[in-house]
């Protein structure tokens, strides 16, 4: 069964630091999503791409939170610098415009802020 | 937009026994219902979901039930098993709108 590959699963980096997550979504999936997840909450959408573009990143913190797709396929999430607050997981997630809504999640990437 | 409301929080039932987790959506718009199971350390997996063109859905052990007028949606679990014990999640989304909102999460515990 085809999965989203996500990396790292754990990191952990200092405040101020530069960390980077990578998603690598089911093969064919048009839409990518990059999600937060704190501790004890829903999963909240941070930035939605169709394809290379962006569609949605209303509740991403542009200041410090980029997102790319460049070829339409993988895609990276970055956090500079990073803060004690930023501490969660990020998940990675995809869907099929032909497969209607239904999404995909991969197994996500713990970050730790220290 | 969407907000999402999910209940209980926790939910602890003997092995056996059925569990149910309620969901309440604001956006009528919304016609897509995803039900997900996340295990510790783990993204979330999706179990079941519905659309609106149905009231009940069900696939072995596992059933959800709609009601489009209240705007209310429910997860049935039947004989539940030890391994049934995680959080689940309910979500909901208009169709080709893919922003979907995400309750609040149920801890089920199943106690052999």
């Amino acid at each position: 069964e085809a999965e989203v590959a996500q990396s790292p699963r754990y990191k952990i980096t200092e405040k101020s630091q530069a960390v980077a997550f990578w998603c690598d979504p089911i093969s064919g999936h048009a839409t990518l999503y990059w999600y937060r997840q704190i501790l004890g909450q829903g999963p909240e959408l941070l930035v939605q791409f169709q394809d290379e573009s962006v569609v949605d990143d209303s509740q991403l913190p542009k200041d410090r939170f980029s997102a790319e797709r460049l070829k339409g396929v993988d895609s990276t999430l970055k956090i500079q610098p990073a803060e004690l607050g930023d501490s969660a997981m990020y998940l990675c997630a995809s869907s099929s415009d032909r497969g209607g809504n239904t999404i995909y999640f991969g197994e996500g990437s713990w970050l730790t802020v220290v | 937009g969407e907000n999402v409301e999910q209940h209980p929080s926790t939910l602890s039932v003997q092995e056996g026994d059925s569990a149910v987790i309620k969901c309440t959506y604001s956006d009528s718009a919304s016609n897509y219902f995803p039900w997900y199971k996340q295990e510790l350390g783990k993204g979330p997996q999706l179990i079941i979901d519905i659309r609106s063109n149905v009231g009940e859905k069900k696939d072995q052990r596992i059933a959800v039930t709609l009601n489009k007028t209240a705007k209310h949606f429910s997860l049935h679990i039947t004989e539940t098993q030890p391994e049934d014990s995680a959080v689940y999640f309910c979500a909901a989304t208009a169709y080709n709108n893919n922003d979907m909102r995400f309750g609040a999460g149920t801890r089920l515990t199943v106690k052999p």
